[in-house]
């Protein structure tokens, strides 16, 4: 079965620094790989997502992620955190097209982002 | 274009009762996910409905149940609350049709913002 771990469960910054959020993800195959975040009381918004491709993938808010395939990882950077991020984030995975999970995501337990002034 | 609308937002009820939540997708989507979000458990598919057809189910016993009306709107029923059944219930909705056919390789899933459900 698939499975998805992000090591690090809660990570404090300094505004302006750089953030790095680890995930690792167990799967025989390249899955689709996204990363969501929530913000308190809120749904999960799409921050990015890896179909195929270009293993560095960019997308909203300033974050990027890249995809090693012989690590099995999918981190999350940002080059400078500003307060607004602080949040969860989760990393998640889907099988690919063929499968029966079209819409199964499987995920991470989260990592807590808190940013200090 | 509306984002995915879940109603109600929150919701109380008592152990033994039954709840029913709703999720209106993005017009256009046609497929709908659910999932269960708690302290600790994390974030667990609960079933995923696209034509009105359950297509995938999560480990979750029967009280859990759910379905899809034509017009891609869906509905999830949880019976004989138990305590352990509060929770952030998450929708999700994806566009999975073009030029009439299925498209499942680049789906993204949108998240509604939650029906939050408390049981006393």
């Amino acid at each position: 079965a698939q499975s998805v771990t992000q090591p690090d469960i809660h990570i404090t910054v300094s505004e302006g620094a750089s953030l790095e959020l680890r995930c690792n993800y167990s799967y025989g195959a390249t899955p689709y790989l996204f990363w969501y975040v929530q913000s308190p009381g809120q749904g999960l918004q799409l921050l990015l997502k890896y179909f195929s491709g270009d293993t560095l993938v960019q997308g909203i808010k300033g974050f990027e992620a890249e995809f090693k395939r012989s690590q099995s990882s999918f981190n999350l950077r940002k080059p400078s955190v500003h307060w607004s991020d602080a949040a969860e984030y989760f990393c998640a995975v889907r099988l690919e097209a063929g499968g029966t999970s079209y819409g199964k995501l499987t995920f991470g337990q989260g990592t807590i982002l808190t940013v200090h002034p | 274009k509306a984002g995915v609308t879940q109603t109600p937002r929150y919701l109380i009820k008592t152990r033994g009762q039954q709840v029913t939540l709703s999720c209106s997708p993005i017009s256009g989507h046609r497929s709908v996910s659910w999932y269960q979000q708690t302290p600790g458990q994390g974030l667990q598919f609960l079933f995923e409905y696209f034509s009105e057809t359950q297509r995938n189910k999560g480990n979750f016993p029967g009280r859990f149940s759910g379905r899809q009306f034509s017009n891609s709107r869906s509905e999830m029923n949880v019976s004989t609350l138990e305590l352990g059944d509060s929770a952030l219930y998450l929708c999700a909705s994806s566009l999975v049709v073009a030029g009439g056919q299925p498209i499942f390789s680049f789906n993204e899933q949108f998240f509604g913002p939650g029906t939050r459900l408390t049981v006393l």
